[in-house]
């Protein structure tokens, strides 16, 4: 059961543009929203978080928002760098609940 | 180095052998959850476990897969009489405290196993 969903599988971006990845989800009990970031041979590491409470976390050149009624959530990395390039996953966990799910991944690519 | 370990990094076994694999939480982390990545997929919860207890391994396949962890030592993944399906990077996390709004996952660099 996909209950997050990030659809698009790659993403390319020139090096000082934004970068956006885009994350669904379909289970309404989620209310904690994380992204990590996974270098090939590596495992994930965390990289920015929401609580639902929030529509908007910002650390650094990352930003995440959240919108509840879509169940969608964005990443934005601006400006993008070279070193940015790995896959991005998108996870979701309700607070009482440690089972948290992660969508299949974005691979992304910033181009100097 | 304080993060969580994982060895071996990478284990090869023929059909019907069993994999052992294993995950020294951080420091002071009394939580940990096994993920399975199949090729071309994300991350998939498997089990969660503290010190001696099995929380919930409602994503971990009934037959021929177990985890421990014991009082002493690490956390221990086991697969009996594997098949190349299960052929996969397993990951392990660990955490602190459950109960906490804010409980971040730390990972380890995971265990490619390589059925053949």
């Amino acid at each position: 059961d996909q209950q997050v969903k990030q659809n698009s599988p790659s993403l390319s971006v020139q090096e000082g543009r934004i970068s956006i990845l885009n994350c669904d989800y379909t289970n309404s009990m989620f209310d904690y929203f994380l992204w990590y970031k996974k270098y090939p041979a590596e495992g994930p590491t965390f990289l920015i978080s929401i609580s639902s409470i929030k529509d908007k976390n910002e650390d650094g050149r990352f930003t995440v928002f959240l919108n509840k009624s879509a169940k969608h959530l964005s990443l934005h990395i601006v400006p993008s760098q070279p070193g940015d390039s790995a896959v991005y996953f998108c996870a979701a966990s309700s607070d009482n609940n440690n089972d948290m799910r992660f969508g299949a991944g974005t691979r992304l690519t910033v181009k100097p | 180095n304080a993060g969580v370990m994982q060895n071996p990094r990478h284990l090869v076994r023929r059909r019907g052998q069993e994999a052992r694999l294993r995950c020294s939480p951080m420091k002071g982390h009394s939580h940990v959850y096994w993920y399975r990545q199949l090729p071309e997929e994300g991350l998939k919860f498997m089990v969660y476990l503290q010190k001696e207890n099995i929380i919930d391994e409602s994503g971990m396949p009934k037959e021929r897969f177990s985890a421990e962890f014991p009082k002493e030592g690490p956390s221990i993944l086991r697969i009996q009489q594997v098949v190349r399906g299960d052929s996969a990077a397993y990951f392990c996390a660990s955490s602190t405290l459950q109960g906490a709004s804010y409980n971040e996952q730390f990972f380890g660099p995971g265990t490619r196993l390589t059925v053949l």
